[in-house]
């Protein structure tokens, strides 16, 4: 079984302060990490995932994510909020064997001018 | 295109009707999945397919729904008889390479 916690339901931060959302995971055996964003009335739009290999990873819109296998966590950061990057955020997971994504309930993200 | 496309956008139907979803994946592209948003359930996982054949249908929530795929490429996600707990955004996405890239979605909304 897979499934993914995403503690905060709502993130609030000021423009140009950093932006963490977080997310942890559960998987049997090891995991595939991916972040997602939504914009009202569009479709998921990929960031970022995480594989294999260095556990910092590097997406769009200046997005990054750190991988921690101890602490099952995959936390999404960018160091300068902008107010576009006001959206819903999904984290899912999928085991290295399975094919299908199990997401996260969402958190939302406001930034304030 | 550029991407993933769904049709129709919108479908707004009545309660008992049937409804057919559209995916139009990236050509070339095998594997094919479909997923379902909707408020209380979040996002869901219902069928997978790679190329014509589909070996995980866990996700679909009862007989009434039903997909396939054609040539390798088009899929479509049939609903008969829908309820009105069918209201939902149906997203379908494929995978290049490691990552499921989403369409925009169908918005169904069952008066």
């Amino acid at each position: 079984a897979q499934s993914v916690a995403q503690p905060e339901d709502q993130v609030n931060v000021a423009e140009g302060n950093p932006l963490t959302v977080k997310c942890t995971y559960s998987v049997s055996g090891n995991p595939y990490l991916f972040w997602y964003v939504q914009y009202p009335n569009r479709g998921l739009q990929f960031l970022l995932k995480y594989i294999t290999g260095d556990n910092l990873v590097k997406g769009s819109y200046g997005f990054e994510a750190e991988f921690n296998k101890s602490q099952t966590s995959f936390h999404l950061k960018k160091p300068s909020a902008l107010v576009s990057d006001s959206a819903l955020y999904f984290c899912a997971v999928r085991d290295i064997y399975d094919y299908k994504l199990s997401f996260g309930a969402g958190t939302t993200v406001t930034v304030r001018a | 295109g550029a991407g993933v496309s769904q049709s129709p956008s919108n479908k707004v139907t009545e309660k008992g009707k049937d409804v057919e979803l559209r995916c139009d994946p990236i050509s070339g592209h095998t594997a094919l999945y479909w997923y379902r948003q909707s408020l209380g359930q979040g996002l869901e996982f219902l069928i997978y397919f790679q190329g014509n054949s589909a070996p995980d249908k866990s996700g679909l929530p009862s007989d009434r729904f039903s997909a396939e795929r054609t040539g390798g490429s088009v899929s479509t996600l049939t609903i008969q008889r829908t309820q009105q707990e069918d209201s939902a955004v149906y997203l379908c996405a494929d995978e290049p390479y490691n990552e499921q890239f989403f369409g925009p979605g169908t918005r169904l909304t069952v008066l």
